[in-house]
């Protein structure tokens, strides 16, 4: 099926950087979701967004929803250990569709 | 508040069986969607279900099915296991599908032999 481009496929860095990841599509979306998945479990909602152009922040995350809305970043500032595990973005075109398109994830590994 | 819960955890089943997955989204979510999540594929749609009514199905053969209950609790069953069906199913709660926040389980990690 088809899925985002999400990008870089992995990141090792060093505690206290600031990191960026993000999703493109060729495709229209209503609504982007960034997701943190550790082993074993389901992924954890970290961001909604539902506007173009739209910034939201949850404590060290910023995502943004692109203008265009085919993309959205996400950013996380000061970086620490717990921050490592996979980073999914998903979108959802809305009307009839309910689905949640997904990336294939970003790896994040933080170096204490 | 309760989140999504999903049992069993755990699962091993042989080929040619059959499996069914519950899912109990959060009180007052009436929408409950199912993905499979294996390496090589990612995530992917499997249905979703809103006041127990299938309302998306994503590209996956007739063996696997679902259904909701009037209190939206879901089940998802797959008949015919092949050894290929082995994955992590997850199911997300939302309260109306579209535009809102979805929830994820645990997931029940399925193994087939």
């Amino acid at each position: 099926g088809q899925q985002l481009n999400q990008s870089p496929q992995s990141m090792f860095i060093q505690e206290g950087e600031d990191v960026s990841m993000n999703c493109t599509s060729s495709s229209i979306f209503n609504t982007w979701l960034w997701y943190k998945q550790d082993p074993g479990e389901g992924p954890v909602l970290l961001i909604a967004l539902y506007k173009a152009g739209e910034l939201t922040s949850n404590g060290r995350l910023t995502a943004q929803f692109g203008i265009t809305r085919k993309d959205s970043f996400l950013n996380i500032s000061a970086s620490i250990p717990s921050d490592v595990g996979i980073y999914f973005c998903a979108g959802q075109r809305g009307g009839s569709n309910y689905k949640l398109t997904f990336g294939k994830g970003t790896l994040l590994t933080v170096n204490p | 508040k309760a989140g999504v819960t999903q049992t069993p955890r755990y699962l091993i089943k042989t080929r040619g069986q059959q499996v069914t997955l519950s899912c109990s989204p959060i009180s007052g979510h009436r929408s409950v969607s199912w993905y499979q999540q294996t390496p090589g594929q990612g995530l992917q749609f499997l249905f979703e279900y809103f006041s127990e009514t299938q309302r998306n199905k994503g590209n996956f053969p007739g063996r696997f099915s679902g259904r909701q209950f009037s209190n939206s609790r879901s089940e998802m069953n797959v008949s015919t296991l092949e050894l290929g069906d082995s994955a992590l199913y997850l199911c997300a709660s939302s309260l109306a599908g579209i535009g809102t926040e979805a929830f994820f389980g645990q997931g029940t990690r399925l193994t087939v032999v």
